[in-house]
């Protein structure tokens, strides 16, 4: 079945940093890809997505390439903030509209 | 406009005993989810709903049950808890099966 693979964490940054989480991905088809974020104590949130090969999806000062040849979805954000810490999840939509998320990347800035 | 609402936040069950999350939704929206969220293992998705009176199964749905009798709340039901359902449990709630699903803010359930 289709499935996504993220990097482990946790991530701890300073503040002002580049922030990469490599995500790739398993599916038939063309799926749509996201990324969402959630804060402590908090439900996801949407963050970006991108629905077909070489979209960017971007947000909050956040970006994501949908690379079909590599398969891949990397989240990356130029300079973090204290604000970012959260934990990041990358998914995936399938032709049968199902989501698959991945384990989820915990990123801790540091002022 | 709360979005969706999950009730309770916390609780803790003993092996055996039977309990009920509720979700709302304020936002009508025909589908609604539930997922259980685990260390390692990213959301899963346990039962969902395209509409008022319809549920299907997910991936996970053994040992869980579910009611959409309302279009506004999704109720998930455990009958005879297990050590194993010991989660986090996310609630979501979107227009349709292409639309950008909104999450509550989760339940973290404990049987000991």
């Amino acid at each position: 079945g289709d499935s996504v693979t993220q990097m482990e964490g946790p991530v701890t940054l300073s503040e002002e940093a580049f922030l990469t989480i490599n995500c790739t991905y398993t599916a038939t088809g063309y799926p749509s890809l996201f990324w969402y974020v959630q804060y402590p104590g908090e439900g996801l949130q949407l963050l970006l997505k991108a629905t077909k090969a070489d979209d960017k999806g971007s947000n909050k000062g956040f970006e994501a390439t949908y690379r079909k040849e590599t398969t891949s979805f990397h989240l990356e954000k130029g300079s973090v903030q204290v604000s970012d810490s959260a934990v990041y999840f990358c998914a995936l939509r399938s032709t049968d509209y199902k989501l698959s998320f991945g384990a989820g990347t915990t990123v801790t800035v540091r002022a | 406009n709360a979005g969706v609402t999950q009730t309770p936040k916390f609780r803790v069950l003993k092996t055996g005993q039977s309990m009920t999350l509720l979700c709302a939704q304020d936002m009508n929206h025909e589908y609604m989810y539930w997922y259980r969220q685990d260390p390692g293992m990213g959301l899963r998705l346990i039962h969902y709903s395209v509409g008022e009176g319809t549920t299907a199964k997910g991936e996970v749905p053994d040992g869980y049950n579910v009611s959409r009798l309302k279009k506004q709340n999704f109720l998930l039901g455990l009958e005879s808890a297990a050590p194993s359902q010991t989660s986090v449990y996310f609630c979501a709630s979107s227009r349709g099966r292409d639309y950008e699903q909104y999450f509550g803010p989760g339940t973290r359930l404990t049987v000991t």
